[in-house]
């Protein structure tokens, strides 16, 4: 079956720690991976995104992930958090084929302190 | 580019009333339409995917005389919640994937709070 899985359910950094999260997912096929970020009451935003080429994805705010094909892993790391940064995040997956839908891990919370 | 809006915001209704929430792309055309649903402190679940022009595919455990879809055009997709119940509570949030670019990415509008008293 299709599943992603995020290992952190909640994790508490203070500020400037190096930031970690893990994801590995079950999907058949060709696969897109991504990560977006949940701000307290507000909604998704893409953080970054993997459709092939180079493992190693930069994204926004500092945020990069590393796709390991071998491990079917797709960790989310930041070498500096910032206070800011406390926010849940989320991994997903598609096929590589248009249409079809998104599978998202269960989130983990972020809680960084000043 | 790639823009989806979804309306309203926010709604608050009675219970037993119907509610319809609506998902446009702004500036594509979107071959497929995804509904999730998510519920506080969890993560997005998949309600149904439709599209353009064919009835909507529901996933397993959610009711589709309840969340009724339709998919009337290439940018614009509606979700009716019939007989709202306070459990339908939720926020409600759209993703589009476009025709142009055929990558299987996503994009997603800024999401419906509904609220039922």
């Amino acid at each position: 079956a299709q599943s992603v899985s995020q290992h952190n359910h909640h994790v508490i950094l203070s500020e400037a720690a190096s930031l970690e999260l893990g994801c590995n997912y079950s999907y058949g096929g060709t696969v897109n991976l991504f990560w977006y970020v949940q701000y307290p009451g507000q909604h998704l935003q893409l953080l970054l995104k993997y459709f092939s080429g180079d493992p190693l994805v930069k994204g926004i705010k500092g945020f990069e992930a590393e796709f390991i094909k071998s491990k079917f892993s797709f960790n989310l790391r930041k070498p500096s958090v910032q206070w800011s940064d406390t926010a849940e995040y989320f991994c997903a997956v598609n096929s590589n084929q248009a249409g079809t839908a998104l599978i998202f891990g269960k989130g983990t919370t972020l809680s960084v302190s000043s | 580019g790639a823009v989806v809006s979804q309306h309203p915001s926010w709604v608050i209704c009675k219970s037993g009333t119907s509610v319809k929430i609506e998902c446009r792309s702004l500036d594509f055309q979107a071959t497929t339409m995804f509904w999730y649903r998510q519920f506080p402190k969890q993560s997005l679940m998949l309600m149904a995917t439709s599209n353009e022009g064919s009835k909507a595919t529901y996933e397993q455990g959610v009711e589709k005389d309840k969340f009724l879809i339709n998919h009337a055009s290439l940018t614009l997709s509606t979700l009716t919640v019939t007989s709202a119940h306070p459990e339908d509570s939720s926020f409600y949030i759209c993703s589009a994937s476009s025709r142009v670019t055929n990558t299987g990415e996503l994009f997603f509008g800024e999401g419906s709070r509904l609220t039922v008293l």
